[in-house]
């Protein structure tokens, strides 16, 4: 079993949409929890960080933590075409490193 | 967050040569991370850039193979020493801010022929 699981994709909406990103993680003891952007040839991006449970809103995207269920979801709102791109999702479990999802790609349809 | 350097940003290699990739941060950190991403996969970390003593590797990673310097809080090197094709990838070097959130440099693509 993957230590962090996201549906590869792709998952295509149309502009305006809602996107809902989701991630599985094994290790109950993570206490971290993060989503990266990236797009085609760049770095990964940090938008999102989230430590509790619950929701965490900034902007357009709201994260959601549920430890119970080892279960991490990234949704972004009024999708555009410029959020297209590779979504990961990475977990700290206490060693200070990340450990990353293989990423989901979003297509936003004009 | 830190401004993160690195070079050089890409490089193709001659099989059996090495290459070292610089990290240079704006700001004094104490945790620098070195990841690799193979093409079309995600990012598995390689080790961690310790200052003041050895890295610490992860499994399926090896000093000979990758060694790191990290002479002082704002700097770090990888070293990819003996290189095949399979070690094509982008190396990428990340640190940790006080809130824990990690940050990327822009990556180093490496093509071994």
């Amino acid at each position: 079993q993957k230590e962090v699981e996201q549906n590869s994709g792709p998952l295509s909406v149309p502009e305006g949409a809602i996107a809902s990103l989701n991630c599985t993680y094994s290790d109950r003891g993570s206490q971290s929890f993060f989503w990266y952007r990236q797009y085609s040839g760049k770095s990964p991006e940090l938008i999102m960080s989230i430590y509790s449970n619950g929701d965490k809103e900034d902007g357009r995207f709201t994260a959601q933590l549920n430890k119970a269920s080892q279960y991490v979801s990234l949704l972004i709102r009024d999708s555009q075409p410029s959020d297209s791109a590779t979504y990961l999702c990475a977990v700290n479990a206490g060693r200070r490193a990340l450990t990353f999802g293989s990423g989901t790609r979003l297509q936003v349809q004009p | 967050s830190a401004v993160i350097s690195q070079k050089p940003s890409r490089d193709i290699c001659q099989r059996g040569t090495s290459l070292t990739i610089q990290c240079q941060v704006d700001s004094q950190v104490t945790m620098m991370f070195w990841y690799r991403q193979q093409p079309g996969q995600s990012l598995t970390l390689i080790a961690t850039a310790n200052q003041g003593s050895e890295a610490t590797y992860e499994s399926g990673f090896v000093i000979d193979k990758f060694p790191i310097s990290r002479p002082n809080l704002t700097f770090s090197t990888l070293t990819v020493s003996n290189m095949s094709p399979e070690d094509s990838s982008i190396y990428l070097c990340s640190v940790e801010d006080l809130m824990n959130e990690q940050f990327f440099g822009p990556g180093t693509r490496l093509t071994v022929l």
